[in-house]
């Protein structure tokens, strides 16, 4: 069964703090995005890699950053944690650019007091 | 700016009954839409990926529609079952990386 897998399930961090989120896919995929969703609002676009150590921003990067090091693994990386990243956060792959698709992970929700 | 639109926002439906949601969506620069399941706890699920005006696709009790001259899908759930209680969010491709997200319908059966 092919898999998106993230680290954690809940998190609490406290503001300030430097918070990293891991993500691994097990299918190859050349593309690896990060998302979050809020209540009311349709997931978000933070981040996204088409190839290892290539990164773009996405609709809201603002506050985060990303690491590609390796072509299975995609880790976002919070700086200085604030109260309003205190959010669901989700990890998505495919194997295209465009048109294909993603598998998600199944989510951290992280919360920042 | 480009805004995918999802109706209702949520809805509570009695076991057996069927139910239909809509995504409405740009109609210029179509590319793709998908359809997602997304239950607690669990990863978003895709149920079906749709490329061409006029797309009927079914799994299941599940089928979606789609036109991409007026913009919109259709997903219908027919006989709902408590296990369909989900959230169902539709995403708009233009043909780039980027995929713009509905808010999604979030569905609850009752038994």
């Amino acid at each position: 069964d092919v898999k998106v897998t993230q680290s954690s399930r809940y998190l609490v961090k406290r503001t300030g703090e430097k918070v990293f989120l891991e993500c691994v896919q097990d299918m190859d995929h050349e593309n690896m995005f990060w998302y979050r969703q809020d209540p009311g609002l349709g997931l978000r676009l933070i981040y996204f890699s088409y190839d290892v150590k290539m990164k773009e921003k996405g609709d809201i990067p603002e506050g985060y950053s990303v690491s590609r090091e390796k072509k299975e693994r995609f880790s976002l990386i919070l700086e200085s944690a604030s109260t309003n990243q205190t959010s669901m956060y989700l990890c998505a792959s495919s194997p295209m650019m465009t048109g294909g698709g993603y598998t998600f992970g199944s989510g951290t929700r992280l919360t920042v007091v | 700016i480009l805004n995918v639109e999802q109706s209702p926002q949520s809805l509570h439906v009695q076991e057996g009954d069927s139910t239909n949601f809509t995504c409405s969506f740009p109609s210029s620069n179509f590319y793709a839409l998908h359809w997602y399941r997304w239950e607690t706890a669990k990863s978003p699920e895709a149920l079906f990926v749709m490329t061409l005006n006029g797309d009927e696709k079914k799994k299941g009790r599940i089928s979606a529609t789609l036109n991409t001259k007026e913009g919109y899908s259709y997903l219908y759930i027919k006989g709902s079952q408590p296990e369909d209680s989900a959230t169902y969010l539709c995403a708009f491709s233009s043909g780039t990386y980027k995929y713009i997200f509905g808010t999604g319908t979030r569905l609850k059966v009752l038994a």
